[in-house]
């Protein structure tokens, strides 16, 4: 059982590049997640889906776009990635129901250069 | 979703017992306590959940006192490996807690 799989696992990027961050769960979830966490740092929401079909804003969405086209698969997006989105980021899937247990995924190391 | 309050940071020697503090003034009567633990360069794990009293699991205890306005989670005999950020998170999904959003957590660091 794989769990939270993100793909790639790091990645080097040039101003303005675009690309795009897969991650994909096994566990048949109906949540999943994008957080950026900068070094020293905490967590910070960028983006969730409630379903297949459905995303929503967190914390810090500016300059990220996602897509839930498929229940196992949360894709995130960097239109023009910029040196501030040098980041790890980190998708997470959670159960639905009187609990918060989340998983996570092992991260994505990006740097924008 | 419930505002928490952590200590930033704690120390602590190897084979101590630690107890980290959480408060949530504003915790709702739905809502759950759930601790996670990060490790450098790794995604949080869950570490342990809990709605009143006492839970206890092969990782650690979680302490909730009648009012649930706080509660300590806890290390028995710590090692360098428990050396970690840990966050507590307040919701309920049903409740409309659809984000899960972390604080700064507490950050343990063990010595040897």
């Amino acid at each position: 059982n794989a769990g939270v799989t993100q793909t790639p696992k790091f990645r080097v990027l040039k101003t303005g590049q675009s690309m795009t961050l897969l991650c994909a769960q096994d566990m048949n979830h109906e949540y999943m997640y994008w957080y950026r966490q900068d070094p020293g740092m905490g967590l910070r929401l960028i983006h969730y889906s409630v379903g297949e079909g459905t995303t929503a804003k967190g914390e810090v969405p500016d300059g990220y776009n996602v897509s839930r086209l498929k229940k196992q698969n949360f894709l995130l997006g960097l239109e023009s990635a910029a040196p501030s989105q040098t980041s790890v980021y980190f998708c997470a899937s959670r159960e639905v129901g009187n609990s918060d247990i989340a998983f996570f995924g092992q991260g994505t190391r990006l740097t924008v250069v | 979703l419930a505002k928490t309050t952590q200590p930033i940071s704690m120390d602590s020697y190897e084979g101590q017992e630690v107890n980290i503090t959480c408060s949530h003034n504003n915790i709702a009567t739905n809502d759950y306590i759930t601790w996670y633990q990060q490790f450098p360069s790794q995604g949080p794990r869950f570490i342990i959940q809990g709605y009143k009293t006492k839970v206890t699991n092969e990782v650690a205890s979680l302490f909730i006192p009648a009012d649930r306005k706080s509660s300590t989670l806890s290390l028995p005999r710590v090692s360098l490996s428990d050396t970690a950020v840990y966050y507590c998170l307040v919701g309920d999904s049903l409740g409309g807690g659809n984000k899960l959003v972390f604080g700064a957590g507490t950050i343990l660091r063990v010595k040897s």
